[in-house]
């Protein structure tokens, strides 16, 4: 049973490209969640998202930031225009339906660098 | 939403001592609460969980507990090896709409040889 796949694993983009990070939640698991670490800090809560559904997106910036998980495929988060405070280690975590209480499991992440 | 403090941020301990790591959350309607370890340069790996209508649980040298009153778990680690050395941290979940897991800042734990 697969993990979370998440690709690329590391990614260089030069200031004002587009970043996009895929994400393939374990077998079973029907919910999505992406966190963001910045170099030494915390993990901090991007969004959360069913198969065509935006459940959460409390913690994704107002600009250049956007989440989506298809019916068909993996879940994508793309980054527009990136700038040099987007460089940081994007997380993938999946779960089963996301009632009390469920597994979360992590992907390996996605290293972005903007230079 | 949910607020997750986590004390302390290092932890230096000796090979062969315990180490105990801190955190309280806000919301009184949080259920789940999970401890990630994360090495450098990779993704957290979860080591242990604890629901609410549990006040104790223990894996082998690593235990966590959990005071719903008080509103804080804590996460203790028994004769400490190198490679525990790692950060740490919690997390609590709520219930209802809000389903993500809201972390701690973490804790660098540094086992002395």
């Amino acid at each position: 049973n697969a993990g979370v796949m998440q690709n690329p694993r590391h990614l260089v983009r030069r200031r004002g490209q587009e970043a996009r990070l895929r994400c393939s939640p374990m077998k079973g698991h029907s919910h999505v969640y992406w966190y963001r670490q910045l170099p030494e800090e915390g993990l901090k809560f991007m969004v959360y998202l069913q198969k065509e559904n935006i459940i959460d997106e409390s913690g994704m910036p107002k600009e250049r930031f956007s989440a989506e998980f298809p019916k068909e495929g993996p879940s994508i988060l793309r980054i527009q225009q990136v700038v040099r405070g987007d460089s940081a280690a994007y997380f993938c975590a999946s779960s089963q339906a996301g009632s009390d209480g469920n597994t979360i499991y992590f992907g390996e992440g996605s290293w972005l660098t903007v230079v | 939403g949910e607020n997750v403090e986590q004390h302390p941020s290092t932890l230096s301990v000796q090979e062969g001592d315990s180490a105990v790591i801190k955190c309280t959350y806000s919301d009184s309607a949080s259920n789940y609460f999970p401890w990630y370890k994360q090495e450098l340069g990779k993704r957290p790996q979860l080591i242990i969980d604890i629901r609410s209508n549990v006040g104790e649980k223990k894996d082998q040298r690593i235990a966590v507990t959990l005071n719903k009153t008080a509103k804080h778990f804590s996460l203790h680690i028994t004769e400490t090896q190198p490679e525990d050395s790692a950060v740490y941290f919690c997390a609590a979940k709520g219930i209802g709409g809000d389903y993500k897991l809201s972390f701690g800042a973490g804790t660098t734990v540094t086992v002395r040889a």
